[in-house]
């Protein structure tokens, strides 16, 4: 069953605490990004990457941080250096830019 | 980078009445234009998209959208609404890879 897939869907992490957020696919698609939701500020980018080993930042990469390491992955570290982290986020990939993109569920991170 | 706008934070409508969501781009080159849709706690879902072509592009669940080259716009249209395209739509431009959304409009159709 073909699909992308984002875990946990719920997070909650304590002020000054790193954490990373999972992204798997195994569509065997070549670019994946990661967008932050809130509420009427739509999808912001936060990083992509077209191929393994490569990312480019986003519009707030700022206290966040990426890997590439396997075509299939692409985890999101939100470091403490981000301010405010509490955020809806979501991986997609797709299997080139004129191709629509596949979305995760999301992870809610709320930090307490 | 290139960027999309949605001048729309909200757009109702009445079941079974034309809707149109706006939607507007800025990019350098020739870029590919999408339309996403969201429900609540989810991720996006693709309805349309335009490449090349035909600048009237058809999509899922009776959704359509218009290409304007000149105006820069890609409005997506619906001839009957139905109850059930309540939702939050999200206009999408992609470029070499980079991928970037408008700010998304909420669709209401009232009974």
């Amino acid at each position: 069953d073909g699909g992308i897939t984002q875990s946990p869907k719920y997070l909650f992490r304590k002020e000054g605490q790193n954490v990373t957020l999972s992204c798997e696919q195994n569509l065997n698609h070549d670019a994946m990004y990661w967008y932050r939701q809130d509420p009427g500020q739509g999808l912001r980018l936060i990083y992509y990457s077209q191929i393994v080993n490569d990312f480019q930042k986003g519009d707030i990469a700022e206290g966040y941080s990426v890997s590439r390491e396997k075509k299939e992955s692409f985890p999101l570290t939100v470091t403490s250096a981000q301010k405010n982290p509490t955020a809806f986020y979501l991986c997609a990939s797709s299997l080139r830019d004129r191709n629509e993109a596949f979305f995760g569920q999301g992870t809610r991170l709320t930090v307490v | 980078a290139q960027s999309v706008a949605q001048p729309e934070d909200q757009v109702n409508v009445a079941e079974g009445n034309p809707l149109t969501v706006k939607c507007t781009y800025s990019v350098s080159g020739n870029p590919y234009l999408f339309w996403y849709v969201q429900y609540p706690n989810r991720g996006l879902q693709f309805l349309l998209k335009y490449i090349t072509g035909d600048n009237l592009v058809k999509g899922s669940y009776g959704f359509e959208a218009e290409f304007n080259k000149s105006q820069t716009s890609f409005h997506l249209k619906k001839p009957s609404a139905l109850v059930s395209d309540s939702a939050l739509y999200f206009c999408a431009v992609s470029l070499n890879n980079d991928m970037r959304f408008g700010a998304g409009t909420r669709l209401t159709v009232k009974p």
